[in-house]
């Protein structure tokens, strides 16, 4: 199976940071790579798919990158309700999560 | 709006059986891929099993494979999951998910847009 490693596993930030959340495929997985963010309680919400595609409704501020091995997960400018836990996950095979990425606040 | 609901969850005993099932409502289940995914308690997600829109491709992660049982009934706009010998480790909320498999740039993408509240599995003596 392809394992995605997110990084870092949390992290601080205040409102209005800029918010960067890596993560790496075990091998080359083209754009194959969904983000989700999660909320205590909640079930996960699609923000980003095939890398780079932002899902309808999501704001702006969220953004992705990358292919091959390397994605990233970009919020430009964090607000109130973007704390919350980030999930990449790969579709380029049997379907995997990466780790999380829980965002709090500073 | 489109809404997944799982029903079905529960306390169980290790190597007992539950069946977990995922109503759907405002949109055509027979157009789309479907998926289990499992988040243990204070854990991230696990994919455990996707039916294509038909019923005739279906997949299991290793955890789960031979002891659950993914299946559909566009009829009914229903979706299953059959959990039989189940352990402590399978303890978790068990969600369903809507695959659109989205047209992007000249290819198919996985991906889940849409899933319902969850439903607690609990696996305990």
């Amino acid at each position: 199976d392809i394992q995605m490693t997110q990084s870092p596993s949390s992290l601080s930030a205040s409102v209005g940071d800029r918010v960067t959340i890596t993560c790496r495929a075990s091998q080359s997985i083209s754009r194959y790579v969904n983000w989700y963010q999660q909320k205590p309680g909640k079930a996960p919400k699609l923000l980003i798919y095939a890398a780079s595609s932002l899902q309808s409704g999501v704001p702006s501020r969220f953004s992705g990158s990358g292919s091959g091995t390397d994605f990233t997960l970009t919020i430009s400018s964090l607000q109130p309700e973007d704390f919350a836990t980030y999930y990449c996950q790969q579709s380029s095979s049997t379907l995997t999560f990466g780790g999380g990425t829980k965002v709090e606040i500073k | 709006q489109v809404q997944l609901v799982e029903s079905g969850g529960g306390l169980v005993k290790p190597g007992g059986s539950l069946r977990l099932s995922c109503a759907v409502s405002e949109f055509n289940l027979s157009d789309y891929y479907m998926s289990w995914i499992r988040q243990a308690p204070g854990k991230g997600l696990e994919w455990i099993s996707y039916i294509s829109s038909s019923g005739r491709t279906i997949f299991y992660a290793d955890s789960v494979k031979g002891r659950f049982t993914i299946s559909r009934d566009n009829a009914k706009n229903s979706l299953y999951l059959q959990m039989n010998s189940l352990r402590v480790e399978d303890t978790a909320v068990y969600y369903c998910a809507r695959d659109p498999r989205r047209w992007v740039s000249g290819l198919y993408y996985s991906l889940f847009d849409f899933w319902g509240q969850g439903t607690l599995v609990t696996v305990s003596s």
